[in-house]
């Protein structure tokens, strides 16, 4: 069984710019997460999504922060305009419904300078 | 609101040391508990999941235990390896969304 999909797994950028996540759950999953990770600290929810309608998106900073799960199945996180403090490990997991076990890609690595 | 608590947040143990990592968890109304483990710039993998009924699970060398009413959990490793070396992350839902500690950073020295 396929795990969790992420792409891309590093990126870099400079204040100011904007920059895209993409995740693929484990299909049959209806449950996505998008969890931020700043070094050191656990991982802390920023939006939650069952099948493709939003549970939980209230410590998503909605300013510069937007993420969508169009069809259901994959999601994009976007940040514009990125700022340094942005920097972190942006992690998606999946679970067949919420509260379930939940499976973590490799996250994406976003270092904003 | 639930808050989840891991000490110590960092641990050294020579090879082959048992070891055991604590969570901690404010509303014992819980109906599962899962622990990850993370290793340098990766993302977490998962490695037991206690349901609420359950009092404890294991994997090879690895035993988790719940205590709800006490709001408690422990992750025992058996013979620690160099290879254990990593970040152990545990979390609960909250209603569903889950919410983690700060995790344990593991070395253990050959």
């Amino acid at each position: 069984e396929a795990g969790v999909a992420q792409s891309p797994r590093y990126k870099i950028i400079e204040k100011r710019q904007s920059v895209a996540f993409w995740c693929n759950p484990i299909s049959g999953h209806a449950t996505l997460y998008w969890y931020q990770q700043i070094l050191g600290q656990g991982p802390k929810l920023l939006i939650q999504f069952q099948n493709n309608g939003v549970v939980d998106d209230s410590q998503l900073p909605k300013d510069r922060f937007s993420a969508e799960r169009l069809k259901g199945v994959d999601s994009t996180l976007k940040i514009q305009p990125a700022k340094l403090e942005d920097s972190a490990v942006y992690l998606c997991a999946s679970s067949i419904t919420g509260g379930t076990e939940a499976f973590f890609g490799q996250g994406t690595r976003l270092t904003v300078v | 609101k639930q808050e989840v608590t891991q000490i110590p947040a960092a641990l050294s143990v020579p090879e082959g040391e048992n070891l055991v990592l604590n969570c901690s968890f404010t509303d014992s109304a819980i109906y599962n508990l899962q622990w990850f483990r993370q290793d340098p710039g990766k993302g977490l993998t998962s490695l037991l999941l206690i349901q609420s009924s359950q009092r404890e699970q294991t994997s090879g060398r690895l035993n988790a235990s719940l205590d709800k009413s006490s709001g408690r959990s422990t992750l025992y490793i058996a013979a620690s390896q160099p290879g254990d070396s990593a970040t152990y992350l545990c979390a609960v839902p909250s209603p569903s969304k889950l919410i983690f500690g700060q995790g344990t950073t593991l070395q253990v020295k050959p």
